[in-house]
C-alpha cells in the first residue's frame, strides 16, 4: 500500500525556469508533508515541510503547495539551477503511539539543464 | 556541531550471516531512526528509538534489531540476512518527536547480500 506516490520518476528542465514536482497521498491523517533532496553517495536532505493545516509555505527559491482536497502537494523550485539537479522525495508524518512516523515517495530525478 | 556519521559506508555479506550497522546522531539529537532504502524505492521506515527505547516499528520482521545507547548513537543489527536486504540502510537523527521539523541523514550504510 503506497501512501504517498511520485509519480513521474524523472524530469528535465531548462535552468532559469520553474521545476515543479509532483507528490499525491492517500492517508488524510498525514500531519506534515516534507520535501528532500538526495545526492549520489550522500545522505536525504531536508528541504522545506508544509503543515497540514497550512496551503503554501515558501522558503527562498523553494514553495511547497498543498491541496487537502485532492490529497496532493507539489514543490516548486524558481528559478531552477544546474545544483538543483537530484533526487527529490516526498515524505509525510503520522503520529502513531507518540511516535513520528515518516512515509517517503519513491523520488522524482531532477534534471537542470544549463 | 558534527552531523550524523554512519559506519561501514560499504559493506558485503553472504546469505544467513549477520551483520551490525553503526550511526552516530547529530550533536543534541535525542530520537535516532532507521530507514532500508531500496534500489529504485524511497526509504522505508524500519525502527526508531528515543531515549534508548524502541518507539515505532515498520512493517520489518523480528530478525531487524537495533539498540540507542546513552550517549544517543544507535546500532541496527540485522540476523539471518537474506539477499532481499541489500539495500542502502540510512540513519536518521531529530530533536525530540518534532513532525515538522524533519530527519537529518547520515550518508548511509550499502549493504550486499550474496
Amino acid at each position: 500500500d503506497q501512501q504517498v506516490k511520485q509519480n513521474s520518476p524523472s524530469l528535465s528542465v531548462q535552468e532559469g525556469r520553474i521545476s515543479i514536482l509532483n507528490c499525491d497521498y492517500t492517508n488524510s491523517m498525514f500531519d506534515y508533508f516534507l520535501w528532500y533532496k538526495k545526492y549520489p553517495a550522500e545522505g536525504p536532505t531536508f528541504l522545506i515541510s508544509i503543515s497540514s493545516i497550512k496551503d503554501k509555505n515558501e522558503d527562498g527559491r523553494f514553495t511547497v503547495f498543498l491541496n487537502k482536497s485532492a490529497k496532493h502537494l507539489s514543490l516548486h523550485i524558481v528559478p531552477s539551477q544546474p545544483g538543483d539537479s537530484a533526487v527529490y522525495f516526498c515524505a509525510a508524518s503520522t503520529v502513531t503511539s507518540g511516535t513520528y512516523k515518516y512515509i517517503f515517495g519513491t523520488g522524482t530525478r531532477l534534471k537542470v539543464l544549463a | 556541531e558534527t552531523g550524523v556519521t554512519q559506519s561501514p559506508t560499504h559493506l558485503i555479506k553472504t546469505r544467513g550471516q549477520q551483520v551490525t550497522l553503526r550511526c552516530s546522531s547529530q550533536s543534541g539529537h535525542n530520537t535516532v531512526s532507521w530507514y532500508q532504502q531500496a534500489l529504485g524505492q524511497g526509504p522505508q521506515f524500519i525502527f526508531q528509538y528515543y531515549r534508548e527505547e524502541e518507539n515505532g516499528r515498520g512493517n520489518f520482521p523480528p530478525r531487524f534489531s537495533g539498540l540507542q545507547f546513552p550517549n544517543y548513537s544507535s546500532e541496527l543489527n540485522v540476523n539471518a540476512l537474506e539477499l532481499d536486504d541489500s539495500a542502502l540502510y540510512l540513519c536518521a537523527s531529530s530533536l525530540g518527536l518534532a513532525g515538522g521539523v524533519g530527519l537529518f541523514f547520515g550518508e548511509g550504510s550499502r549493504l550486499t547480500v550474496l
